[in-house]
């Protein structure tokens, strides 16, 4: 079955501090990748994504993310973490070839601390 | 920057009732996506459209959701009648096309709240 894991439900980092959010996919064929985040009662933004190329992807704010086929992952990072970095985090891949559908990881809550 | 436009942005009705969301996408976005993003989790895709077409409906509670865009720019989603298991937010998303591998753009969502 086509998935995508986010193994922690919150990650704490302190500002300053380089932060991960882990993500690992399950999916037939060559993977999309995207990262989101989203803000209380915001729709969701986009961060960066992979779809073929240089497996270390540069995105918003800051933002990369690795991928890494042999271990089917694609964990988002920030080398300095600010406090306004603060956030839900979903990673998704895209599933079938006709479709853009995205299957969206359950997400993880991102926290700052001044 | 363009933006995805939801309405309204929160919603409480009372079960059986109807209900009724509206997107309007970035112009130029011949792909619309509604998601139901249910509290602790992440979105589910309930149907795309190319245009005015549906792609994808697979997830769609049919005996009670109908979603619609005739004209191929904005649409509307429908709910008859609300279940308390509706509780959620509703998202829309479109892109500049299918299968290209393109972003999803988000509105703000509506959430609905069914008492």
């Amino acid at each position: 079955a086509q998935s995508v894991a986010q193994p922690e439900d919150q990650v704490n980092v302190a500002e300053g501090n380089p932060l991960t959010v882990k993500c690992t996919y399950s999916v037939s064929g060559n993977p999309y990748l995207f990262w989101y985040v989203q803000y209380p009662n915001r729709g969701l933004q986009f961060l960066l994504k992979y779809i073929t190329g240089d497996n270390l992807v540069k995105g918003s704010y800051g933002f990369e993310a690795e991928f890494n086929k042999s271990q089917t992952s694609f964990h988002l990072k920030k080398p300095s973490a600010l406090v306004s970095d603060s956030a839900l985090y979903f990673c998704a891949v895209r599933v079938g070839y006709n479709t853009d559908k995205l299957i969206f990881g359950t997400g993880t809550r991102l926290q700052v601390f001044p | 920057e363009a933006e995805v436009a939801q309405s309204p942005r929160y919603k409480i009705t009372e079960k059986s009732q109807a209900v009724a969301f509206w997107c309007d996408p970035i112009s130029g976005h011949a792909t619309l996506y509604w998601y139901r993003q249910i509290l602790g989790q992440g979105p589910e895709l309930l149907v795309q459209f190319q245009d005015e077409s549906v792609v994808d409906d697979s997830q769609l509670p049919k005996d009670r959701f109908s979603a619609e865009r005739l004209k191929g720019v904005d649409s509307t989603l429908k709910i008859q009648p609300a279940e308390l298991g509706d509780s959620a937010m509703y998202l829309c998303a479109s892109s500049p096309t299918t299968s290209s591998g393109y972003e999803q753009y988000f509105g703000p969502g509506t959430r609905l709240t069914v008492t």
